[in-house]
């Protein structure tokens, strides 16, 4: 079956523009998780949507939003980018359970100039 | 402040051997703990997982074990094959899952010929 898709895989924008990147879950998969992933930080938790609600947040600006759709596809969304959001964002979908694991897509390579 | 923490930044075994990555957390409020392996370019692949109810789970090749009283946990890889060369990380989740998945900052596994 067709894994975690996310769209572009690579992305270039100027500082102070918005940026939207795109995932879509393996079918069946209603949950969504986002991730960053630098190499000074690691990979941080920025949100989880469940049946198109926020079901959990991490410790990220309000500048870094995100929503999901009925079909589970997801959406994340940066307004007035900064040179430190240049980064990994992964994108992770799952049937609810930790235990069985998350399932990441590819990632998108945001680079912010 | 890392609540997971990967002190080994790269490890090299030689083919055959064991491989034994370890990974050491802080909240004692973790439940679930979680390894995944990275290749370049890739999103991280789930490999295993282990609750806080149990001391040891097996799959295939792949062994965790759980130390709670040391808040200590460790991956064995027997015996380490060359595709097993990736960067692995640890990560950790409470039960609530509020946080998303709290993970290391990875051991890069080099499998020697």
């Amino acid at each position: 079956k067709a894994g975690v898709t996310q769209t572009p895989r690579y992305l270039i924008k100027t500082r102070g523009q918005q940026v939207t990147l795109s995932c879509s879950p393996i079918s069946g998969h209603r949950s969504v998780s986002w991730y960053q992933q630098t190499p000074g930080q690691g990979l941080q938790f920025l949100f989880e949507y469940f049946s198109e609600t926020q079901r959990n947040k991490g410790n990220f600006p309000g500048r870094f939003s995100g929503r999901q759709f009925s079909n589970s596809r997801s959406e994340m969304n940066v307004s007035t980018l900064e040179l430190g959001d240049s980064a990994l964002y992964l994108c992770a979908s799952s049937l609810g359970t930790v235990l069985v694991g998350y399932t990441f897509g590819s990632g998108t390579r945001l680079t912010v100039v | 402040d890392q609540q997971v923490k990967q002190n080994s930044p790269s490890l090299s075994v030689q083919e055959g051997r064991i491989s034994i990555l370890n990974c050491d957390y802080t909240n004692s409020m973790f439940d679930y703990f979680l390894w995944y392996k990275k290749y370049p370019a890739e999103g991280p692949t789930f490999l295993i997982s282990i609750s806080s109810i149990k001391d040891k789970n097996e799959d295939g090749r792949f062994t965790v074990f759980l130390n709670k009283s040391a808040k200590h946990l460790s991956l064995h890889i027997v015996p380490s094959q060359p595709g097993d060369s990736a960067v692995y990380f640890c990560a950790a989740s409470d039960q609530g899952g509020a946080d998303g998945l709290t993970f290391g900052k990875g051991t890069h596994l080099i499998i020697q010929p």
